[in-house]
């Protein structure tokens, strides 16, 4: 089993709707979660980081966990097309960073 | 904020011949610089790990003769690809921390290396 699974394929979503995100985890010893945003052909931007369960919102961005069942999400609310872009989730345990391969998202004007 | 400034942002060379990679933190002591490196449509894939002043850790897999590692400096880490062939062809990105607890990893911006 994969340390950060995303396991959703391309999500398209209309301007101005929510795009859902989620992202499991295998290790138990992973104390804090990402999630990073990927333009092609540039390096990963920290966008979110929780570290307790429940909800944090920063913006359009609303990140929650589940320590107890390993689960990670985030939501983008009224998504633009400039969130079009790779959404990579990951976990931070053990003294290094595991990534999920990434979730595409487009958004349709 | 941080910054991690990493050059060449693009490289292409002949393969058998070596690539040299800078990783810089510009505005913090960086102890612990880390090198990935992402092929297309993939994640990124831990390399190694550096700490200023000792051997890099390398993940599992990774020929630690062929990829050279220095971090020297608090500022400077480099990667340096020997002897590089076309499938060491790959999107190599650098991060670093500002002490050795997490505090959200800085990423450079990236080089693409195309070996031909």
């Amino acid at each position: 089993q994969k340390e950060v699974e995303q396991n959703s394929g391309p999500l398209s979503v209309p301007e101005g709707a929510i795009a859902s995100l989620n992202c499991t985890y295998s290790d138990r010893v992973s104390q804090s979660f990402f999630w990073y945003r990927q333009y092609s052909g540039k390096s990963p931007e920290l966008i979110m980081s929780i570290y307790s369960n429940g909800d944090k919102e920063d913006g359009r961005f609303t990140a929650q966990l589940n320590k107890a069942s390993q689960y990670v999400s985030l939501l983008i609310r009224d998504s633009q097309p400039s969130d079009s872009a790779t959404y990579l989730c990951a976990a931070y345990g053990n003294n290094r960073l595991a990534f999920g391969k990434g979730n595409q998202v487009v958004v349709i004007p | 904020g941080a910054v991690v400034s990493q050059h060449p942002s693009w490289v292409i060379c002949k393969s058998g011949t070596s690539v040299k990679i800078e990783c810089r933190s510009l505005d913090f002591q960086a102890t612990t610089m880390f090198w990935y490196r992402q092929f297309p449509k993939q994640s990124l894939m831990l390399m190694a790990t550096s700490n200023e002043g000792s051997k890099a850790t390398y993940e599992q897999g990774v020929e630690k003769d062929k990829f050279l590692i220095n971090h020297a400096s608090l500022t400077l880490s480099t990667l340096t690809v020997t002897s590089a062939h076309p499938e060491d062809s790959s999107f190599y990105i650098c991060s670093a921390t500002q002490d050795r607890t997490f505090y959200g990893y800085t990423f450079g911006s990236g080089t693409r290396l195309t070996v031909v």
